[in-house]
């Protein structure tokens, strides 16, 4: 099986600019979690989805929003970008009624 | 509250010597727990995972971890460290629809 797959693997935005990024789970599964890792706070979970339902949300703020689509793929946007949004940004997908989380190999966002 | 603690934020090793990366949680039930690996620049890749019964828990590239109630802790073992071993590893709990990651260890390999 392919494994999960993020595009773009990099992106350069501008303060106040808004950005997509997009997460292909595994096929066959259908949760899709991210997370956003920087050097200071570590990882820290965003958001999480099944089968197009947010079930648990992260403590960041409304800037930070995400869907998931009806064949599980996934997408997170930022908007008004800050440059304490600079991070790399990882999907996670796992199979259901499993704890197992299979990790992207994440979109580096850099704002400037 | 779940959490999980790694205490050692940087460890350097000589190749062949053994290894332990220190990882202990918080919960008041038997918790899920998890070892990942972090090349540069890259996702995480899971090494091992508990989730019940035998508390010696084998993993890929010949990583070990044991789980003890009585000190809260998931401890990654290698007897023998190789230079390709040399990344950032992580202790995680699952909690609800997510993971609670630790801070990380960062692994240097001397030659």
């Amino acid at each position: 099986k392919a494994g999960v797959t993020q595009t773009p693997r990099y992106l350069i935005k501008t303060r106040g600019q808004q950005v997509t990024l997009s997460c292909s789970p595994i096929s066959g599964h259908r949760s899709v979690s991210w997370y956003q890792q920087t050097p200071g706070q570590g990882l820290q979970f965003l958001f999480e989805y099944f089968s197009e339902t947010q079930r648990n949300k992260g403590n960041f703020p409304g800037r930070f929003s995400g869907r998931q689509f009806s064949n599980s793929r996934s997408e997170m946007n930022v908007s008004t970008l800050e440059l304490g949004d600079s991070a790399l940004y990882l999907c996670a997908s796992s199979p259901t009624g499993s704890n197992e989380q299979y990790f992207g190999p994440g979109t580096r966002l850099t704002v400037t | 509250a779940q959490s999980v603690t790694q205490p050692d934020i940087h460890i350097t090793v000589s190749e062949g010597a053994s290894l332990e990366l220190r990882c202990n949680y918080s919960y008041g039930a038997t918790p899920y727990l998890f070892w990942y690996v972090q090349s540069p620049g890259q996702g995480l890749q899971l090494l091992l995972k508990y989730f019940s019964g035998d508390t010696l828990v084998q993993g890929i590239k010949g990583f070990e971890a044991e789980f003890k109630r009585s000190q809260s802790s998931f401890n990654l073992r290698k007897p023998s460290v190789h230079w390709s071993d040399a990344a950032e590893y992580f202790c995680a709990t699952s909690g609800t629809y997510k993971y609670i990651f630790g801070t990380g260890t960062r692994l240097k390999v001397l030659a």
